[in-house]
């Protein structure tokens, strides 16, 4: 088992609706979750992060955590074209060092 | 530009052969990550350094790839003898000292092997 599972995807949303994005991880001992944009031929940048069981909004994006569940999973209100990429979910490693990435979800959005 | 700088962009290489990348980091970040990308798949940790010290080392990283921060600057990855396999995108990436998990990547290097 891979220790940082997403859903490749294509995840196909009209512009304007809701973008929901979800990743499972499997130590349970992971304390820092983030979330990573990836346009193609770029290098990820990061757009959120999230320490705490619940949610955390930042503008249109909106990460939720669920320890209990061990899932996270970022919402995109009112997509848009531009947020077209792939989205990484990244969680810290046992030593606290690395970041352990999934292999993405990409995410088009439609005019 | 006070970005993460990574240099050779492209290499091309034949089997067998071996090759260096080197990145620049932020200069105030004393962080500094190796990664690999390849086509649909998200980063694979390499190794980690705090500084000029080589903390952490993936468990899947080959003998073959070694990695240096002498001075706690610049960074290079060694890859000796290289594979087909070993063709990716060799990401570096940097972090401020507090914020575990805020990487700043660079472009890259990608790295083709014949």
């Amino acid at each position: 088992q891979k220790e940082v599972e997403q859903n490749s995807g294509p995840l196909s949303v009209p512009e304007g609706a809701i973008a929901s994005l979800n990743c499972t991880y499997s130590d349970r001992g992971s304390q820092s979750f983030f979330w990573y944009r990836q346009y193609s031929g770029k290098s990820p940048e990061l757009i959120m992060f999230i320490y705490s069981n619940g949610d955390k909004e930042d503008g249109r994006f909106t990460a939720q955590l669920n320890k209990a569940s061990q899932y996270v999973s970022l919402l995109i209100r009112d997509s848009q074209p531009s947020d077209s990429a792939t989205y990484l979910c990244a969680v810290n490693s046992n030593s606290g060092y690395a970041l352990n990435f999934g292999k993405g979800t990409s995410l088009l959005v439609t005019p | 530009d006070t970005g993460v700088s990574q240099d050779p962009r492209h290499k091309i290489t034949k089997r067998g052969q071996n090759v260096t990348f080197r990145c620049d980091p932020i200069s105030e970040h004393n962080r500094l990550y190796w990664y690999r990308q390849t086509l649909g798949q998200g980063p694979e940790f390499l190794t980690y350094f705090q500084n000029e010290a080589q903390l952490e080392k993936s468990r899947l990283l080959s003998d073959r790839f070694s990695a240096e921060r002498p001075k706690g600057s610049f960074s290079t990855l060694e890859i000796q003898r290289t594979e087909q396999g070993d063709s990716a995108m060799y990401l570096c990436a940097s972090s401020p000292t507090l914020q575990i998990g805020e990487l700043f990547f660079g472009e890259g290097s990608r790295l083709t092997v014949l």
